[in-house]
Order: C-alpha cells, then structure tokens, then sequence
C-alpha cells in the first residue's frame, strides 16, 4: 500500500528555518517523481517543489532561493528544507507523489508550518 | 505561468444532481489537466486524470473531458459525501498550477 507521512511542521519566527519530512512506504521515492504542495489557510493549493527522478529540482518562484528539496534514498524520504521563512509561508505542507507532466497520485496528510512572531 | 480558471466558485445543489464544473486554462495545455476533491480537514484526493482517465477506485459517476484549454469535470448523480471542493491541475508546463477551486455544497 503506498504511504506517504508528512511531518516537522511547527510555529517559527519570520526569519527562521524548518525542516519537512516527508516518509514514503510502498514504492522507491527515486523512482519517482516527488512534490511539495502547500495550502494557506481558507486557501487553494500551491504547487511549491519537485524533485525529478534524475535528481533535477525545480521551484515556484515564491520560494526560490530559500526552500531546498532533498531526498534520502536509503530512508526513502524526501525533505523540503525552508530558510529565511515570511509570514507568507504559513501554510498546511503536503508531500505528494509525481510532479514530471503527471498527476499527484498520492498525497501525505499535511503538516502545519506557522509562521510568526 | 500557465492560469486555470475555474467556474463557478461555489454551487448549492441537490442530491441526485447533475454537476458540471469547468477550468479554462491561459493557453494550450493538451491533455495535461487533473481533477482533485479535497474535504475539509482531508488532503487532496486524485479523481481524474489526463482530462479523461478515472482514477482506480473513483466512483464511475465522476468524469472529465476537454483539451486544449477547455475540460469539465461533471458529477452524474450527485451523493451527499460529494460535499468538497474541487481543484483542477495543470502538469503541461513548470511551474505547475491549479484552479482557484469550486466548492460544492449539498442542500
């Protein structure tokens, strides 16, 4: 059964840094394509990250240069690394499979970043 | 960036109902467009994709269709657990974006 478990979500200063996790069981995370959605409160979705398959990385504009997306093959775990955070960034984090000119096929549970002083 | 707009925002309807929510995409997006239900505290849920291809599990009163930069999303027979909002998505170009949402309400 694919499983995806987003966690490391938590109340952070503006300025601040926090690491997402992202635990994927059921299929290799290297053998495929992995995102970040986000979805602000009372808001629609966000697409924020993707790593490729063949360890490309792209960004939406409103994080590129501050979030990285890394991925750990041997836990089979990807994970968004969010520096210099805005109040803008709050935001419930999903982790999803896909992100070439595919679907999001499966979708992590969310994990909550909040953003303030 | 490629815009998705859907239509309308927000519809009242009632069970049994057939539902038609459409996403008009800024330019030519071929067949690249998905179909999403998310319930309130639930994250999103696949429902179609490629504009027209059911997801494994998704009850056959869903379907899709359109290319280009005109789909539909349409609900034959409405049930009261249909209750959520609707996202389309595009995946024909980076960065990849979705419509503003249609939620559903159930009278």
């Amino acid at each position: 059964e694919v499983q995806l478990v987003d966690s490391g979500g938590n109340l952070v200063q503006p300025g601040g840094s926090l690491r997402l996790s992202c635990a994927a069981s059921g299929f290799t995370v290297s053998s495929n394509y992995m995102s970040w959605v986000r979805q602000a409160p009372g808001k629609g979705l966000e697409w924020v990250s993707v790593f490729y398959r063949s360890g490309d990385t792209y960004y939406a504009d409103s994080v590129k240069g501050r979030f990285i997306i890394s991925r750990d093959n041997s836990k089979n775990t990807v994970y968004l690394h969010m520096n210099s955070l805005r109040a803008e960034d709050t935001a419930v984090y999903y982790c999803a499979r896909g992100g070439g000119n595919s679907d999001f096929d499966y979708w992590g549970q969310g994990t909550l970043v909040t953003v303030s002083s | 960036e490629i815009v998705l707009t859907q239509s309308p925002d927000f519809q009242s309807v009632t069970p049994k109902e057939k539902v038609t929510i459409t996403c008009r995409a800024s330019q030519s997006i071929g067949g690249n467009l998905h179909w999403y239900q998310q319930k309130p505290d639930q994250s999103p849920k696949i429902l179609i994709r490629y504009a027209s291809q059911s997801f494994s599990g998704v009850p056959s009163r869903f379907s899709g269709s359109g290319s280009g930069t005109d789909f539909t999303l349409t609900i034959n027979g409405l049930e009261a657990e249909d209750a959520a909002t609707y996202y389309c998505h595009q995946s024909n170009n980076l960065p990849h974006t979705f419509g503003q949402g249609t939620k559903l309400e159930i009278k």
